[in-house]
């Protein structure tokens, strides 16, 4: 299996801009989540699906992101407008099971600069 | 919000020693997890121990467990260069309707040789 699939690896834009990032998470896995990953603050769990469907999305930080997972095999996390404090790098990860039970496999993260 | 706090911060060893880290909680578990992380990568899963283990082995890696004190512990035996890296805990824990893994603050570990 090729693991949790993300892209762009980086990305750098500007102020004001709409950035999309993509996750594909392994074959068979229910759960899908996005974490960010921060000096300051650490790893914050972002938002994560159940079979498609978002389950907690308590740690969105604001209006300005927002998720989808339209189908078992892909999903987005979007930042629009994005500013510099979400500069960041964004990990997806994907389980067999709910996220407080067993084992989470990560992607290699999307680092985002905004300028 | 971070639930586990990890100690020490940093750890510098030599190859050959043994390293320790810690990480202490905050509230119930369902089972506490460690993950390795090198520069620029993603996590990788190491080993979980469910809340009513007390230890776990796996390879060159121990993992101790103690609910009463919300604290684990994870060695690493005969460190190799190749293990440097940060290391992770992250706790499982039911928040209402929801399941959540939440990671502590890391310890970066260095190997020299």
């Amino acid at each position: 299996d090729a693991g949790v699939i993300q892209s762009p690896r980086h990305e750098v834009t500007e102020m004001g801009q709409e950035v999309t990032l993509r996750c594909k998470p392994i074959s068979g896995h229910d759960y899908l989540f996005w974490y960010r990953q921060t000096m300051m603050r650490g790893l914050e769990l972002l938002i994560y699906f159940n079979n498609n469907v978002p389950i907690d999305d308590s740690g969105m930080p604001e209006d300005r992101f927002s998720a989808k997972m339209p189908n078992a095999s892909f999903s987005t996390l979007k930042i629009q407008p994005s500013e510099p404090r979400d500069s960041a790098v964004y990990f997806c990860a994907s389980s067999l099971v709910a996220g407080g039970y067993g084992e989470l496999f990560f992607g290699e993260g999307s680092r985002l600069t905004v300028l | 919000s971070q639930q586990g706090e990890e100690d020490p911060q940093a750890l510098s060893i030599q190859e050959g020693e043994n390293a320790t880290m810690n990480c202490s909680y905050k509230t119930s578990i369902n089972n506490l997890q460690w993950y390795r992380q090198n520069s620029g990568r993603g996590l990788v899963h190491l080993i979980l121990i469910r809340s009513n283990e007390r230890e776990k082995h796996s390879g060159r890696l121990r993992v101790t467990l103690d609910t009463s004190k919300k604290s684990s512990s994870l060695l690493i035996t005969a460190s190799r260069a190749a293990d440097t890296a940060s290391y992770f805990c992250a706790t499982g824990e039911n928040t209402g309707t929801a399941s959540k893994l939440t990671f502590g603050t890391g310890t970066r570990l260095q190997v020299t040789l």
